[in-house]
C-alpha cells in the first residue's frame, strides 16, 4: 500500500500565480480530506469529499481555493492569485469512509512558498 | 461551539522521565472517537491513540491514553520518554458525520 501521495513536495510561486496540488488517496479509500498546515494557525481544515461528492468546503477560502475530485483516484486544490499568506504545508489526508470512527491517513503534504 | 484544547504549545522533558500532555474538550454533541495524531519532522501527521470508550485505557507504542467523559479529558501519558519522542502532537475528537475538532498542537521535546 503506496499510502497517500501528494505532488509536487514543494512548490514555490511568484505572488499572483496559480497553483495546483495533487492528491491521489489510498486504493479504496472513499474520503478525502485537505487541510492547511502553519506554525501559526497550526492544522486547519479545508475541505472533504466523499466518493468524489463535495461535502464540506467550509474552511476554503471562497475568492481563490478550490478543490475537485474528478475521479476516486485523485483530488486537486488549485490556489488562483496566490499571496505570501498562503505559504504553508498543504496537507491531503484519506479515510475509509469518512465516518468519525475511521482514522485519517495523511500524505507527506506539499509546501508551498509563495514569494 | 466545539473545541480542542491543548494547554501546552511546548513541553520539555528529560529522557527517562514521564510524560503528559494534555487534551480537554467541550462539546455539546455526540462524540464518536477520540485520538491522539503525532507528527514527526518533515513526516506526515499520523495515528498515535484512538479511543471511544469511556474509562478504557488505550496503548500505543508505550504512550497510553484513558477517556473520561466526566472530566471531558484524554490526555497522553508515557512512563518513559526517549529521544525519538520528539514530535508535534495533536489531540481530535469526531463526529458522527466525519468532522474532526483538532487541538493546536502541543510540541514535546526530550532532552538528554
Amino acid at each position: 500500500n503506496a499510502g497517500v501521495i501528494q505532488t509536487p513536495r514543494h512548490k514555490v510561486t511568484g505572488k499572483g500565480q496559480e497553483a495546483t496540488l495533487w492528491c491521489e488517496p489510498i486504493s479504496g479509500h472513499s474520503a478525502v480530506f485537505w487541510y492547511r498546515q502553519t506554525i501559526v494557525q497550526g492544522l486547519e481544515f479545508l475541505t472533504y469529499f466523499r466518493n468524489q461528492a463535495p461535502i464540506d468546503d467550509s474552511g476554503m477560502p471562497k475568492e481563490r481555493f478550490s478543490a475537485q475530485m474528478p475521479n476516486q483516484s485523485h483530488s486537486t486544490l488549485k490556489i488562483q492569485s496566490t499571496q505570501p499568506q498562503d505559504s504553508a504545508v498543504y496537507l491531503c489526508a484519506s479515510s475509509l469512509d469518512g465516518w468519525g470512527e475511521a482514522e485519517q491517513f495523511f500524505g507527506p503534504g506539499t509546501r508551498l512558498t509563495v514569494l | 461551539g466545539d473545541s480542542v484544547t491543548q494547554t501546552e504549545g511546548l513541553v520539555t522533558v528529560t529522557e527517562g522521565l514521564p510524560v503528559k500532555l494534555n487534551c480537554t474538550y467541550q462539546t455539546t454533541y455526540l462524540t464518536i472517537a477520540f485520538f491522539w495524531y503525532v507528527q514527526y519532522l518533515n513526516e506526515a501527521p499520523q495515528v498515535l491513540l484512538k479511543s471511544s470508550t469511556d474509562n478504557k485505557r488505550t496503548e500505543h507504542q508505550g504512550f497510553h491514553a484513558t477517556l473520561h467523559k466526566s472530566s471531558s479529558s484524554f490526555h497522553l501519558q508515557k512512563s518513559s520518554a526517549q529521544l525519538s519522542d520528539s514530535a508535534l502532537y495533536y489531540c481530535a475528537l469526531s463526529f458522527s458525520n466525519y468532522q474532526l475538532i483538532w487541538g493546536s498542537g502541543t510540541k514535546l521535546i526530550i532532552k538528554p
